[in-house]
């Protein structure tokens, strides 16, 4: 079974409007962490946000905010105020207390923000 | 000096022959790692260095041979390659081992486009 699902291959958003993209997750370790990443078409994975199993409080980072729905395993990443620059391909992780040093990623979501 | 390169950025190989990946980080970091990323596939672990100590072979074949000479070198030897290796190696670095519940984020390069033909 898939570790994490982004269900969403490609998004679209208006420059300036806010953007959710999608992301569940399937563990049974009550410790893990979880990632969101950019990569643009350069090349390079650019870490974004995290989110402990444990926290509380939804992880901001600018612009950028992780929805964490523990009961529902999910953990969307919000944008909001899109710029061009966020064009890029977006990646959840998650990385399970029991799993070591082993970061697993999903498919991947491409965003493109309209001028 | 970025933090973490690369080089080369594009390699084109054939299956008979042997060739290196080099990947240098400029950021002080202790651990470094291989990733795969195929086109059709997620981003897959395949090594893991701390204190140029190998901690994780993630069933990687033996075409792929990992050396890390010291914490801010990473090289990646390839030979006798089969084509589905085609793919984008990244190569990342952090600060200490980042495992399991940690938040030690993961810092990576531009990645090596490779293509076996």
């Amino acid at each position: 079974a898939q570790k994490i699902t982004q269900t969403q291959p490609g998004m679209f958003v208006q420059e300036k409007e806010a953007v959710t993209l999608d992301c569940t997750y399937d563990t049974s370790d009550p410790s893990y962490g979880l990632f969101w990443y950019k990569q643009p078409s350069s090349g390079e994975m650019i870490f974004l946000i995290y989110q402990g199993s444990y926290d509380q409080q939804n992880a901001t980072e600018g612009r950028y905010s992780l929805n964490f729905q523990k009961a529902r395993k999910s953990a969307n990443l919000v944008i909001s105020a899109s710029q061009l620059g966020d064009s890029a391909m977006y990646f959840c992780a998650m990385r399970e207390d029991t799993g070591g040093f082993k970061t697993i990623f999903g498919a991947g979501t491409r965003l493109f923000v309209k001028a | 000096e970025t933090g973490v390169t690369q080089t080369p950025r594009h390699l084109v190989m054939g299956m008979t022959n042997k060739k290196s990946l080099k990947c240098e980080q400029h950021l002080g970091h202790n651990a470094m790692y291989w990733y795969k990323q195929s086109a059709k596939k997620p981003l897959e672990l395949m090594f893991v260095y701390n204190f140029k100590e190998q901690t994780e072979n993630n069933s990687v074949p033996s075409r792929f041979s990992p050396e890390c000479p010291n914490s801010s070198h990473l090289f990646l030897h390839l030979h006798t390659l089969q084509p589905e290796d085609s793919a984008l190696y990244l190569c990342a670095s952090s600060q200490d081992l980042a495992g399991g519940l940690g938040q030690e984020t993961q810092y990576f390069g531009p990645g090596t486009r490779l293509l076996v033909l």
